[in-house]
């Protein structure tokens, strides 16, 4: 399995401001990806973060609005931009990892855009 | 394609069975079973790849049937920690890894 920790974990953000969110792996892993949570919906694919490339986004999300980053196999960021009430989400960082085809989560990052 | 997921939502009795229905109009390579509680990320269940196969874990299974593009996860005699949204994942290619979830099958287990 892999353990894997979102900064923030929870925050309010103002409307129009951009907030950067962290995942760290605590082991090299090839395929990451960054999913959205609306509230009371079900997880929908942001895209896929690349090492060493741009990130491959999914229909309907675009790299201005979510900018990706994937400096290194351990790590990777994802900025929400410009942010309105619509962007209130749970935003998870996800890996496959250990054996089996597993996809594990992080715990998420829960925003709140007011 | 989003898969379809069914029922949307059931309540049982601890010690009854249910079953989650998850079902595909595309060819799918793997099928991931979760569950997620209230204000919790989801935990990773099993998984099933393409070839019809079943798993299971504890009270836990889940099967693929692959003619229909449809997976089941069958709870067996339910604890009140089964309470929670089941997502399904499936998986179209081999290697991509990223998943399209259904919309949730929320399941609440009565004392």
């Amino acid at each position: 399995s892999a353990v894997i920790s979102q900064k923030p974990s929870r925050d309010i953000c103002q409307r129009g401001t951009s907030l950067t969110i962290q995942c760290q792996v605590d082991s090299q892993v090839t395929m990451m990806f960054w999913y959205r949570q609306q509230p009371g919906q079900s997880l929908t694919l942001i895209a896929t973060a690349n090492q060493g490339s741009e990130a491959t986004y999914e229909s309907g999300f675009v790299i201005d609005k979510f900018p990706i980053s994937r400096p290194n196999l351990t790590f990777s960021t994802l900025t929400v931009s410009n942010m309105s009430p619509e962007d209130s989400s749970i935003y998870l960082c996800s890996v496959e990892a250990g054996a089996g085809n597993t996809i594990y989560f992080g715990e998420g990052s829960w925003l709140t855009v007011v | 394609q989003q898969p379809v997921q069914s029922p949307q939502a059931v309540i049982l009795r601890e010690g009854e069975d249910a079953v989650i229905n998850c079902s595909s109009s595309k060819a799918l390579y793997s099928v991931h079973w979760y569950r997620q509680k209230h204000g919790e990320a989801p935990v990773f269940l099993m998984i099933l790849l393409k070839g019809g196969e079943q798993k299971g874990h504890d009270k836990i299974s889940a099967s693929f049937n692959e003619k229909k593009q449809q997976s089941s996860l069958y709870l067996t005699a339910s604890q009140l920690s089964y309470s929670g949204t089941y997502f399904c994942g499936t998986e179209l290619k081999a290697g991509r890894r990223a998943l399209t979830f259904g919309s949730g099958t929320r399941l609440q287990v009565q004392p």
